[in-house]
């Protein structure tokens, strides 16, 4: 099962700064935290990842606090096509294979 | 950017047919997996691969299920004897490594079992 929780749903206007949170509380110190998201019924998308430090790449930036037990993802520009179920996975030792939860949907609208 | 390659994209079957699902995974990478996501369900681990084997598999995948790299570029998941409730998305995915890699998903096939 999967180890973080998320909130089912979420709406952002278009254009704002979407923030979608992620709980953890129980990650080990080898356990890294992944984002991915899912279109519709397109395969998964990866977005980013961190094992502590903030994390930026050119679709998202990653926070996550220094005790490590939560984390947020930040689309800066929220966009219709970001609309989509976004997924917080803690991926665990070397070799153990990445376990999807619910993820929060996130609805942008105009 | 590299794809990893899912064919068909849509396939039908007769319950108690075989059925393979075919990948082609992005050509450096090392690692395989298969996913199923059941209509309104979430995305569901089945199997990972790994130098040749299976490292690590769900409860999903049982004797109906098995995986294979036949040559240098396809990895398949072969369906024995299809059930009603195999009819799902299977998604395949690829990655370099393991802990700090993020994997590549394929678009999918949609298997549906009558």
């Amino acid at each position: 099962d999967a180890k973080t929780t998320q909130p089912p749903s979420m709406d952002c206007a278009e254009g704002r700064a979407a923030n979608l949170p992620c709980n953890h509380s129980t990650i080990s110190g080898n356990e890294y935290v992944y984002w991915y998201r899912q279109i519709h019924s397109q395969g998964p998308q990866y977005i980013i990842h961190g094992l502590k430090n903030n994390e930026t790449n050119e679709m998202a930036s990653l926070i996550i606090t220094e005790d490590r037990k939560s984390s947020t993802l930040i689309l800066p520009h929220a966009t219709l096509r970001d609309t989509a179920v976004y997924y917080c996975i803690v991926r665990g030792q070397a070799g153990t294979a990445l376990i999807f939860g619910k993820g929060t949907t996130l609805s942008v609208s105009s | 950017e590299p794809e990893v390659t899912q064919t068909p994209s849509h396939q039908v079957t007769q319950m108690g047919q075989e059925v393979i699902l075919r990948c082609v995974p992005i050509s450096n990478h090392l690692y395989f997996y298969w996913y199923r996501q059941i209509l309104g369900q979430k995305v569901e681990f089945l199997v990972s691969f790994y130098n040749n084997e299976i490292s690590e598999k769900s409860e999903i995948f049982d004797d109906q299920f098995s995986v294979e790299r036949p040559d240098g570029s396809n990895f398949t998941l072969k369906i024995r004897s299809t059930k009603l409730e195999d009819s799902a998305m299977y998604f395949c995915a690829s990655s370099v490594g393991t802990a700090n890699y993020g994997y590549t998903f394929g678009s999918g096939t949609r298997l549906t079992v009558v």
